[in-house]
């Protein structure tokens, strides 16, 4: 079944101590995105990544990293979490034929994180 | 980037078409009109998505403005299933890198 992955379904953690969230799909997209979900502030895209070692900042990158060694995995990175990082966190991928903007995003089932 | 417009909620009767409007006023002549729909405890699931020309598929229809500053986004015969957060979105298909999410319409179905 094609699908996007995350792990953990739910994570609770202490401010400072370094996490990662997994992402993978198996459909061989080039294109992978992490989003942030908040009440009232809707989806806001932390990182996306158009192919393997190429990766670029969204619109709230503070206090995130990523990472694209291979196409099916993109894991994001949580070096120093702080309790203003708790959130519902969304993996996406989409098929990028040279660019376009012409593919649907498949989205996870969503991590939920909170930093105490 | 380009953002779009929608009303917070809206209702509909089970059985009945909903139309759902959304405004994209500063839209580019690369932008691809997306709509995704959101169901309690789950990630965003696409829906449909057109560039110029009105599209049809098995969950919905799209209807794209002349001038392409507004789209509708169509469910013929609602059902309590479809009851859910709608976004529309703009993805450029020169630079699909970014994709930026509004608030979307939330969806009650009224049995």
């Amino acid at each position: 079944e094609a699908q996007v992955t995350q792990n953990p379904r739910y994570l609770i953690t202490v401010t400072g101590k370094k996490l990662t969230v997994t992402c993978s799909q198996n459909m061989n997209h080039e294109y992978m995105s992490w989003y942030r979900q908040d009440p009232g502030l809707g989806l806001r895209q932390i990182y996306y990544s158009m192919n393997v070692e190429v990766t670029d900042k969204g619109d709230v990158p503070e206090g995130y990293k990523v990472s694209r060694k291979e196409k099916r995995n993109f894991p994001l990175i949580l070096e120093s979490p702080s309790p203003n990082q708790t959130s519902l966190y969304f993996c996406a991928s989409s098929l990028s034929r040279t660019l376009s903007g012409d593919s649907p995003l498949h989205f996870g089932n969503g991590t939920r994180l909170t930093v105490t | 980037d380009a953002k779009t417009t929608q009303p917070n909620s809206m209702e509909s009767n089970e059985e009945e078409p909903v139309h759902l409007p959304c405004n994209h006023s500063t839209i580019s002549g690369t932008d691809y009109i997306h709509w995704y729909r959101q169901l309690p405890s789950q990630g965003p699931e696409y829906v449909i998505h057109g560039l110029t020309s009105n599209v049809n598929n098995r969950m919905a229809s799209l209807a794209i403005a002349e001038d392409r500053k507004s789209s509708t986004l169509i469910l013929h015969r609602a059902t309590l299933r479809d009851a859910a957060v709608y976004y529309c979105i703009l993805r450029d298909y020169t630079n699909a890198g970014k994709s930026t999410f509004g608030d979307g319409t939330t969806l009650t179905v009224k049995p």
